[in-house]
């Protein structure tokens, strides 16, 4: 089992161009969640995923939009990049979530430089 | 969300015995404490969940006491490797987000 694969590992981007970052797991689990993480700052919750075809805000989402079309997968978008958005991006997995306090499975994460 | 507090960093040295505490004033009667480790370079990973008194496995011990308002990482004789950052989170199950603090930054010392 590859677990959580978060693609591309690296990019970078100029201010101003779109990206999609993907992240997939072979785990079968509902739960799908993006975090970016800054240096100083801890991992920061962008959006996440209860189910196929659902989404919901996390704490820090302006800028970004997310799908989840299918189960294994859950797409973080970036319409029009800032510099601001420069930082390390970590996807997780878990098979029921917070509520039922499933631990989490990260993937090694996609570092990306917003010029 | 159960709010958690822990040390920003903290040095220790090879084979001693390192303890990080956590401390979460308001956790619901139904929270769980979870802990993760986070490499440089790489996604944190789970090690460690209990409700209460001491939970044990082959990383690393959690010791909670009754009140449950705050918990203990305990890493016995550490190494260079466990040189990491450490999160305490405290599980909400009226929500389902998963909300991490800054952690703890663990430094090991040859």
């Amino acid at each position: 089992n590859a677990g959580v694969t978060q693609t591309p590992k690296f990019r970078v981007l100029k201010t101003g161009q779109s990206m999609t970052l993907l992240c997939a797991q072979d785990m079968n689990h509902e739960y799908m969640y993006w975090y970016r993480q800054d240096p100083g700052m801890g991992l920061r919750l962008i959006h996440y995923s209860v189910g196929e075809g659902t989404t919901a805000k996390g704490e820090v989402p302006d800028g970004y939009n997310v799908s989840r079309l299918k189960k294994q997968n859950f797409l973080l978008g970036l319409e029009s990049a800032a510099p601001s958005q420069t930082s390390v991006y970590f996807c997780a997995s878990s098979p029921t979530g917070g509520r039922f306090n499933s631990p989490l499975h990260f993937g090694n994460g996609t570092r990306l430089t917003v010029t | 969300l159960a709010k958690t507090t822990q040390p920003i960093s903290m040095d220790s040295y090879e084979g001693q015995e390192v303890n990080i505490t956590c401390s979460h004033n308001n956790i619901a009667t139904n929270d769980y404490i979870t802990w993760y480790q986070q490499f440089p370079s790489q996604g944190p990973r789970f090690i460690i969940q209990g409700y209460k008194t001491k939970v044990t496995n082959e990383v690393a011990s959690l010791f909670i006491p009754a009140d449950r308002k705050s918990s203990t990482l305990s890493l016995p004789r550490v190494s260079l490797s466990d040189t990491a950052v450490y999160y305490c989170l405290v599980g909400d199950n009226r929500d389902d987000k998963i909300i991490f603090g800054k952690g703890t930054r663990l430094h090991i010392l040859p």
